[in-house]
């Protein structure tokens, strides 16, 4: 079955830990997005790239870093810069086409101790 | 910028009732829409789409019509279920250069339906 896998479901961290978000896709699409949910704000834009090996920020990628080194792949670095981390994030991918839809992964709740 | 608003929520129904969920939105050019779901502890889920002015897009019961001359996709259905309780967002997909075809969602609306 095609889609997107992101691990662990829940993750938990103490404050000043990096911890790193895993987002795999076999739909073999161009583009990957990260996304932050927090209640009540919808979903903001962290990261996003439309090819490998390049990558640009979204709204809020301060204290985030990532990288894409395989199509398939689009990890997400949480750094202990990121002042509020607590939240559920969502990765994404898009074939190319200016009005494909985005598909969507089932999430990582990271909850910091 | 291009931006979407929807009605906020929670909105709580009883089973059988209609239901309507605003989503208007500014963007130049044309635009691609969205509504997508989120059950509880999920991922969101594309629940339909119309990419283009007077298009219906339908699914599971769900309607919803790209109406340019009113900037609108609202959400509609006739007779919601107990399985219906989700978060709804509404979406657009830009269409100029510059957006670099990234989604920019609503709020979220949530649904209850009570049995």
């Amino acid at each position: 079955d095609g889609g997107i896998t992101q691990s662990p479901k829940y993750l938990f961290r103490k404050e000043g830990q990096n911890v790193t978000l895993s987002c795999e896709q076999n739909l073999n699409h161009d583009a990957m997005y990260w996304y932050r949910q927090d209640p009540g704000q919808g979903l903001r834009l962290i990261y996003y790239s439309q090819i490998v090996n390049d990558f640009q920020k979204g709204d809020i990628a301060e204290g985030y870093s990532v990288s894409r080194e395989k199509k398939e792949s689009f990890p997400l670095t949480v750094t202990s810069a990121q002042k509020n981390p607590t939240a559920f994030y969502l990765c994404a991918s898009r074939n190319q086409g200016l009005r494909n839809e985005q598909f969507f992964g089932p999430g990582t709740r990271l909850t910091v101790l | 910028g291009d931006s979407v608003t929807q009605m906020e929520g929670p909105v709580t129904l009883s089973e059988e009732a209609f239901l309507t969920i605003n989503c208007t939105y500014t963007a130049t050019g044309y635009p691609s829409l969205f509504w997508y779901v989120q059950y509880p502890g999920e991922g969101l889920q594309l629940l339909l789409k119309a990419t283009k002015a007077d298009d219906k897009g339908s699914n599971k019961g769900f309607e919803a019509t790209y109406r340019k001359e009113t900037t609108s996709f609202h959400l509609e259905k006739g007779s919601v279920q107990v399985s219906d309780s989700a978060v709804y967002f509404c979406a657009l997909l830009g269409a100029t250069r510059g957006s670099q075809g990234n989604l920019i969602f609503g709020k979220g609306t949530k649904l209850s339906v009570k049995p």
